[in-house]
């Protein structure tokens, strides 16, 4: 257990629906990144949020966004779903350096379970 | 443009031999290498990291090389075991900061018996 939570753990919706995926970060750990996995794409790299402010983005399409909370849970949202959407989403947390430069100086990260969306 | 390659997309060993992966990146230069281990419909598990000023890191059967003039890292699995059997997969950062990690697309890992 890596102590990231997703919720939920599936989803199955239909095309042009919006969605919201839910994470809870390990204890401590104030970045949060987002991931998607698809069986011809791999594991890329969405966005990351740092103590609730965006910190890097990837390859997120417009019709999805983030947020991470004052508590640091985080939600995406996936909205004017695809068939191309369907995939597993996974949320990962690390210790980061953050501005002050304390703490490790390497990015190990723990990734939740993941929500696999379905869009039919 | 920016690339990391993973050696094959599956590799095949017999139980007790070393399984070697081969991770190649270009147009990077990482501060860490991450190896991360993957079963089917979970999220990856991180397993070892190596710095750039590293050479080589051990953890029980689990051994990193990393080579930044090659631009490389290998990842050996000694007296491999069927439970071994897994997708890996090599992430590194981009020498900064920010914690964003780019991963290849991993390498599936089957021992049998």
């Amino acid at each position: 257990d890596s102590g990231v939570t997703q919720t939920p753990k599936h989803l199955i919706t239909a095309t042009g629906q919006r969605v919201t995926l839910r994470c809870s970060p390990r204890s401590g750990d104030l970045s949060v990144y987002w991931y998607q996995q698809s069986l011809d794409q791999g594991l890329q790299f969405l966005i990351q949020y740092y103590n609730g402010e965006e910190r890097a983005k990837g390859n997120i399409l417009e019709r999805f966004s983030a947020q991470q909370f004052p508590d640091l849970h985080s939600e995406l949202n996936l909205s004017s779903l695809e068939l191309g959407d369907s995939a597993l989403y996974f949320c990962a947390s690390s210790v980061d350096l953050g501005t002050s430069g304390r703490g490790p100086a390497y990015n190990e990260q723990f990734f939740g379970p993941g929500t696999r969306l379905t869009v039919l | 443009s920016q690339k990391i390659e993973q050696n094959s997309e599956a590799l095949n060993i017999q139980e007790g031999k070393t399984a070697t992966l081969t991770c190649n990146y270009t147009n990077y230069s990482p501060a860490y290498l991450q190896w991360y281990r993957q079963d089917p419909g979970r999220g990856p598990v991180f397993l070892l990291l190596i710095r750039e000023n590293e050479k080589e890191k051990r953890k029980e059967r689990l051994k990193v090389t990393f080579d930044t003039t090659l631009k490389q890292s290998l990842f050996h699995i000694t007296a491999s075991q069927p439970a071994d059997s897994a997708t890996y997969l090599c992430a590194l950062d981009r020498g900064s900061t920010l914690g964003r990690l780019y991963f290849g697309r991993g390498t599936q890992l089957t021992v049998w018996p």
